[in-house]
């Protein structure tokens, strides 16, 4: 089977950094995703690593390494609207199937 | 933009009622998709599609079924409703199986009495 383990919740002060970690366990691994949902709203994409390293993406990073089974997202100069809740998703199949993590909700206070 | 419509925003069924959430998206997009998202267990896949009439199931397929007639439109089925049913229902799709990037329709919060 697949799980994905990631933090319940981080709490940040605006202008800061935070990094939310995702360990997984998984049989067929195509790489790890990363999702950003508001309260209420649908799911949106953040970023996608294919390989080990790290992408970047304006105050946005993900980064992964496949021989620790571990990626994380990391959010630059963190802003109120980056309130959310982030999800670390594992393409697991050739038909672009994700399993999910349980999401980390992010609050980011003055 | 690419655009993920799901039929309705909010349904309130009886259990035991047969009950259809439609999903509607107009890229073009070969693969779609059926999560369940319930608080603390994130997203779960139910069923997904990647042609038409071409269905596999998911992690949870248990108590439901779907229907690809047409390449736009992917239907969530539950048969006989039931209260452990109650969620919200999240389509999404991607144009092909070489993508990463999902698109999410605004989801359905369905509650079953």
């Amino acid at each position: 089977g697949q799980s994905l383990e990631q933090p319940s919740e981080v709490t940040a002060v605006e202008g800061a950094i935070v990094q939310i970690n995702c360990t997984y366990q998984t049989s067929g691994f195509y790489g790890l995703s990363w999702y950003q949902q508001h309260d209420g709203g649908a799911p949106t994409f953040l970023s996608y690593n294919a390989l080990d390293g790290l992408e970047e993406t304006g105050r946005f990073s993900s980064f992964l390494s496949r021989s620790d089974s571990y990626g994380y997202l990391l959010l630059q100069e963190l802003q109120m609207k980056d309130s959310a809740s982030y999800f670390c998703a594992g393409i697991t199949s050739g038909y672009s199937t994700l399993t999910f993590g349980k999401g980390t909700m992010l609050l980011v206070s003055p | 933009d690419v655009k993920v419509t799901q039929s309705s925003r909010y349904l309130v069924k009886r259990t035991g009622e047969k009950v259809f959430l439609e999903c509607v998206q107009d890229m073009d997009h070969e693969n779609m998709f059926w999560y369940r998202q319930d608080p603390g267990l994130g997203l779960r896949l139910i069923y997904f599609s990647y042609d038409v009439k071409m269905k596999e199931k998911g992690d949870i397929p248990e108590g439901y079924s779907v229907s690809r007639e047409k390449k736009e439109r992917f239907s969530l089925i539950l048969e006989s409703a039931s209260t452990n049913q109650t969620s919200m229902y999240l389509c999404a799709s991607i144009p092909d199986t070489r993508g990463a990037e999902q698109y999410f329709g605004p989801g359905t919060r369905l509650t079953v009495t």
